[in-house]
């Protein structure tokens, strides 16, 4: 069975242009998270989709990041405009409900230059 | 506001060596507890997950154990392998909100 996917792995941008991350979950997975991970931090959530409804958002700075999850299966994160402190590995993780198990991606490191 | 903390922050040990790595937390107030392992460049894998109602849980070579009123979880790693190298997180699941709190990680590092 395949894990989550997303891409791209890796991106090298300049401030103030922005960035989409995207992410497809595990089949049948009705919950799925965006989370930030810092240079030797653990992950902190941005936001909780379960299916389509952004049911946690506190931590997403909206401003500048937006979101969402259409058909409530696959996801994009978005940057606009990005700063230099947004430098970063974004890291997507989906499961089957709120309670259970989280599956997680391999990320996207993003540099901001 | 839960903050989990872990010591170390980085542990290096020779090959068959074993050890400890210790999580706390500040608010008991937790639905369960994980441990998860991070390699460079990848996601995070689970390891073990213990409820808040359990003590410990084993799987292979790992034993986890919690103690909620204190607020403590530890991971012990037995004869400790170069393939163990890692990032060790541990997180708690909150009893509201349903979000889950990482710690910043121990970098494991087990010399061949």
């Amino acid at each position: 069975e395949a894990g989550v996917v997303q891409s791209p792995r890796y991106k090298i941008i300049e401030k103030k242009q922005p960035v989409a991350f995207w992410c497809n979950p595990i089949s049948g997975h009705n919950t799925l998270y965006w989370y930030l991970q810092n240079l030797g931090q653990g992950p902190e959530l941005l936001i909780r989709y379960e299916n389509e409804e952004a049911v946690d958002d506190s931590q997403l700075p909206k401003d500048r990041f937006s979101a969402e999850r259409l058909k409530g299966v696959d996801s994009t994160l978005k940057i606009q405009p990005a700063e230099l402190g947004d430098s970063a590995v974004y890291l997507c993780a989906s499961s089957l409900n709120s309670l259970d198990t989280q599956y997680f991606g391999p990320g996207t490191r993003l540099t901001v230059l | 506001k839960q903050e989990v903390t872990q010591i170390p922050a980085a542990l290096s040990v020779p090959e068959g060596e074993n050890l400890v790595l210790n999580c706390s937390f500040t608010d008991s107030a937790i639905y369960n507890l994980q441990w998860f392992r991070q390699d460079p460049g990848k996601g995070l894998t689970s390891l073990l997950l213990i409820q808040s109602s359990q003590r410990e849980q084993t799987s292979g070579r790992l034993n986890a154990s919690l103690d909620k009123s204190s607020g403590r979880s530890t991971l012990y790693i037995a004869a400790s392998q170069p393939g163990d190298s890692a990032t060790y997180l541990c997180a708690v699941r909150m009893e509201y909100g349903n979000k889950l709190v990482f710690g910043a990680g121990t970098i494991l590092r087990v010399k061949s």
